[in-house]
């Protein structure tokens, strides 16, 4: 069935560090989306990106269509990067909806 | 325009009571989502609207659940004799009408039974 797959689950890191965030899909997808979801709980929207690569100050992303998975870059971590991260897609095949993944919980350690 | 916008954000209600959410999406999206998270969980779909038309319903949204969108305007959630394991975040999002645009979220709405 159609799947969104993050990993990994947890992450910690101390202050300064990078780190790399993985999303699978089990299918073909017109849109790909990361969000930060914040202490209080609203999601925020950081890349709109069914396939290439974006780049937003620290935070990069980049989507392979044909292999089916999305990678979102964080560079130089600031405690204030800390939260849950989800990648969300929209499939060709199916409804027409956005299929999120499980998140990944980013821990920045001072 | 301020964006998507969630009422309330928090709901305290004894069990079996009724409530009821509103969205108020971005004013020139056409389509309008429900979604619901609950702890440690991803967000899940419950249903989306295309204008005034609810175009599908997840099988999570049980017969205690109703959602309308009179005017292809503002959207209104309500729960009917809630239950404990009602209690989530209920999340809205709207986008254009084309499939597959990006989607906005609101602040959400969490509810908690008691």
């Amino acid at each position: 069935g159609i799947q969104v797959e993050q990993s990994p689950p947890d992450l910690i890191l101390q202050e300064g560090a990078n780190s790399t965030l993985r999303c699978n899909f089990s299918d073909s997808v017109n849109n790909l989306q990361w969000f930060h979801q914040n202490p209080w709980g609203q999601l925020i929207n950081l890349f709109y990106i069914p396939s290439g690569t974006k780049q937003n100050g620290r935070l990069s992303a980049t989507t392979v269509a044909t292999e089916r998975y999305s990678l979102l870059y964080i560079s130089s971590s600031q405690t204030t990067d800390s939260g849950v991260y989800f990648c969300a897609a929209y499939f060709f095949q199916g409804a027409q909806k956005l299929v999120f993944g499980q998140g990944t919980r980013l821990t920045i350690n001072p | 325009d301020t964006g998507v916008s969630q009422n309330p954000r928090h709901k305290i209600t004894k069990r079996g009571q009724n409530v009821t959410f509103r969205c108020d999406p971005i004013s020139e999206h056409n389509r309008l989502y429900w979604y619901r998270q609950t702890l440690g969980q991803g967000p899940e779909f419950l249903t989306y609207f295309q204008n005034e038309a609810q175009l599908e319903k997840s099988r999570l949204l049980s017969d205690r659940f109703s959602a309308e969108r009179p005017k292809g305007s503002f959207s209104t959630l309500e729960i009917q004799r809630t239950e404990q394991g009602d209690s989530a975040m209920y999340l809205c999002a709207s986008s254009l009408v084309q499939g597959g645009t990006e989607a906005f979220f609101g602040q959400g709405t969490r509810l908690t039974v008691v």
